[in-house]
This record gives C-alpha cells, sequence and structure tokens, in this order.
C-alpha cells in the first residue's frame, strides 16, 4: 500500500511564504492533489495536478513537483489561511491520503 | 450547484453495521464523469478514504476496510450508500461523502459531514 507523509505542523508570520511537503514513492508517477481544512469545515481543494489552481483560489497558493516530494506553497500567507493541509494521491483504484499538516499563521 | 448531504444513525453499537445515505442533489450520479466516494476522520485526526462507486455499480474500497464496507447506489433516488459492518470504537468518526472526478481524481463536492459515534 501507498503512504504520503507530512509534517505535523509548519509555523509562519502574516505576509511570509509557507511551504507543506508530502512524500511518498507513488509522487514519481502520480499526481498530488491539496485540500485545505478549517475547523468544523469540509475540506476544500486548493491545488491539482501538482500545480493547478481550481476557480476562486487565491493565487498565493501554488504547487510543484519534484521528483517523490510534492510541496504546497502559500507566498504572503494570510491570517485566514491558518488550517489544516492534506495532499492526496490516486493509484491503483484507491486513494490515499497524508496525515494532515496544522499551518499556523501568527 | 451540487450539493451532497449525510444521513443515518449517529449512534452504533459495537459489533453492529454503521449505515449512512448520501442524497446528492444538482446533478446525478448516473453521470460517467464521476466517482461518488465515503471518506471518514476521526475527529481530531486526518483523512481516511473509505471506497467509492461509480453509475455502473462498480465499486472501489480501501483494502483495510475492504472486508466490512459495501458501497451502493440508488439511482431513482439520487442516493449512494455506505454499509460498515461489526464496527468497533476505532469506528468513530466523521463520515464524509464526495464527488471525485474521473478526469484528475478531484474530490470537487464534499458533503458536510456526520459524526458517528461507536458506543454501547
Amino acid at each position: 500500500s501507498y503512504e504520503l507523509t507530512q509534517p505535523s505542523s509548519v509555523s509562519v508570520s502574516p505576509g511570509q511564504t509557507a511551504r507543506i511537503t508530502c512524500s511518498g514513492d507513488v509522487l514519481a508517477k502520480k499526481y498530488a492533489r491539496w485540500f485545505q481544512q478549517r475547523p468544523g469545515q469540509a475540506p476544500v481543494l486548493v491545488i491539482y495536478k501538482d500545480n493547478e489552481r481550481p476557480s476562486g483560489i487565491p493565487e498565493r497558493f501554488s504547487g510543484s513537483s519534484a521528483g517523490t516530494t510534492v510541496t504546497l506553497t502559500i507566498s504572503g500567507a494570510q491570517v485566514e489561511d491558518e488550517a489544516d493541509y492534506y495532499c492526496y494521491s490516486a493509484a491503483d483504484n484507491n486513494l490515499v491520503f497524508g496525515g494532515g499538516t496544522q499551518l499556523t499563521v501568527l | 450547484q451540487v450539493q451532497l448531504q449525510e444521513s443515518g444513525p449517529g449512534l452504533v453499537k459495537p459489533s453492529q453495521t454503521l449505515s449512512l445515505t448520501c442524497t446528492v442533489s444538482g446533478g446525478s450520479i448516473s453521470s460517467s464523469n464521476y466517482y461518488w466516494s465515503w471518506i471518514r476522520q476521526p475527529v481530531g485526526k486526518g483523512l481516511e478514504w473509505i471506497g467509492r462507486i461509480y453509475t455502473s455499480g462498480s465499486t472501489n474500497y480501501n483494502p483495510s476496510l475492504k472486508s466490512r464496507v459495501t458501497i451502493s447506489e440508488d439511482t431513482s433516488k439520487n442516493q449512494f450508500s455506505l454499509k460498515l459492518s461489526s464496527v468497533t470504537a476505532a469506528d468513530t468518526a466523521v463520515y464524509y461523502c464526495a464527488r471525485l472526478s474521473i478526469v484528475g481524481a478531484m474530490i470537487d463536492y464534499w458533503g458536510q459531514g456526520t459524526l458517528v459515534i461507536v458506543s454501547s
């Protein structure tokens, strides 16, 4: 089975750049997607196909990929970006989620 | 606008079967462009994919849950359902239904989630 590994927490000050990584062998051949989940709310897709943004997602959200690691970058993080972020990938008719990263912006 | 809404008991006894239904509005579960999925999240923990169903009725399940999971559909009601048998306290979680695109595997719509507690 596949596994995706994320740091448990990342902390930045408002206006700084936040980077959240997601690592796993499956990412060398499959795209990653990223979700934002605020407390008590359903997740919202912020990045798909490694680096594409759905409509309505601010430009400060971007994604990149290098080998078996993908990175979600939030340029000029804002207080409202404080949330949990999850990566996921699809392979062999299964979906696999990373363990999630709590982003603190303060 | 597509909307998904989970429904079902919020409390299930250990060893019994958890049953949830997802009602979809604003879109058809018979669409060939999407899978319809169940995902769960234990309180304070991460997301876990349970499985999905396609319009043909074909299903895929998380290998770790496969022996206990059944996902089915009722196209006449535009609903799909989850059954998880032999539940234990470890199955206590918020259960989400969601739409997964065939192209790109994007989960673009979620229900609000429903908390199911397994307790006697």
